[in-house]
This record gives C-alpha cells, structure tokens and sequence, in this order.
C-alpha cells in the first residue's frame, strides 16, 4: 500500500489567496483525520471524517477553514483566504474501523504551508 | 478535556545508551498510541497500546491504564532514533497529542 498520500508537499502563497490541501487515505480506512503542527501548539487535530460523513470539526480554527470528503479515497482541506498566521505543516491521517480495536493512525508526509 | 504530559522534554544520549520517555494522562482512555517523528517531519506510528506491554525490536512501550501513564522504552539507541517521540490518546477516536519528547541521539 501507498500509504496516505498527501499534495502538495510545499505551498507557498500570499496573504489573501486560496489555499487548498489535497489527501489519498489508505484504501479500506474509513477514518479520516486532518491535523495542523506549529512550534507553538504543537499538533491539533481541526477535523476528522468517518465514513465521509464529518464527525468533529471542533478543531477548525475559523470560518476561512473547511474540510470535504466527497468519496473515500479523496479529502480537501481549504483555507480561503489565507493569512500567515496559518502557516504550519497540515497532516493527513487515517485508520480504519473504531479506534479501540487495534486501528493504529497512519500519517501522509504533510503539506508545508507558508503564507507570506 | 483530557491533558497529556510527556517528559522529560528533551534527551541527549550517547549511541547505545538505553533511555525511558514517559506519558502521564488525566483520564481514562481506550486508545494511546506512540509515534515517531524524524528530522524529515514524518511520523511513524510505533504502538497502539492502551494497555499492558508491547514490544518491536529495540523498543517497548508499557500502559498502566489503571495509573494512567505509559512509558516508551529505547534500549541500544542509534542515531537513527533522533527526533520526537509524541504520545497520543483519547477517546475512541479523536485523538490528543502531547508536547513529545525530543530525542538527540550521537554518535
């Protein structure tokens, strides 16, 4: 298997512009996870999918965020518009069936967002 | 919420050395996992282990659920070992990462 796949790996933009991050889970995996990682507060999770459906979006920091799961193989994350605040590396991470019957979370290699 | 406290922070050991990462939690979990996330900023999922003893290779991770703490044991570290070890846990499914624990490994 692939593993998770994420695009793209780099994004640089300018303040103001759209910003959309791209996620492949792994085949089979009916869960779904966006995370964001910053040096100030570490990893937060914004938002995670089960069945496509949207579970929690708690995490979402605001309005310009939204998440869509349209099928099973395929996520976005968008940011619009974009402020350098949201610079971090976004990850993608999925599992599969409930998360108390051994379904470790497999992590994609992330998306490096900078917004200058 | 549930609060994760890892210690120590930061760790410089010698290759070959043995060395014991620790996880505190506040409440009661199902599912706690370790990961790995090395210099390139990947991360790698070690255990899935809300409870008793696992082992892969040089490492072991042990959860006291009862007391609420796990430890992530590395014996023999190599450099290949460097960078940080988060746990991660909560309820069924949403999962909290705590700060991690910086590991520098040299030669």
């Amino acid at each position: 298997d692939a593993g998770v796949i994420q695009s793209p790996r780099h994004e640089v933009t300018e303040m103001g512009q759209e910003v959309t991050l791209r996620c492949k889970p792994i085949s089979g995996h009916d869960y779904l996870f966006w995370y964001r990682q910053t040096m100030m507060r570490g990893l937060e999770l914004l938002i995670y999918f089960n069945n496509n459906v949207p579970i929690d979006d708690s995490g979402m920091p605001e309005d310009r965020f939204s998440a869509k799961m349209p099928n099973a193989s395929f996520s976005t994350l968008k940011i619009q518009p974009s402020e350098p605040r949201d610079s971090a590396v976004y990850f993608c991470a999925s599992s599969s069936g409930a998360a108390s019957y051994n379904s470790p979370l497999h992590f994609g290699n992330g998306t490096r967002l900078t917004v200058t | 919420g549930i609060q994760v406290e890892q210690s120590p922070p930061d760790l410089i050991l010698q290759e070959g050395a043995n060395s014991t990462l620790r996880c505190n939690f506040s409440d009661s979990v199902n599912n706690l996992q370790w990961f790995h996330q090395n210099p390139w900023g990947q991360l790698i999922n070690l255990f899935y282990i809300p409870s008793g003893t696992k082992q892969n290779g040089r490492l072991s991770a042990t959860t006291v659920a009862t007391e609420r703490y796990s430890l992530l044991y590395i014996s023999s570290s190599q450099t290949t070992d460097s960078g940080v070890y988060f746990c991660a846990l909560g309820g069924y499914n949403k999962l909290i990462f705590g700060a991690g624990t910086r590991l520098a490994v040299h030669p």
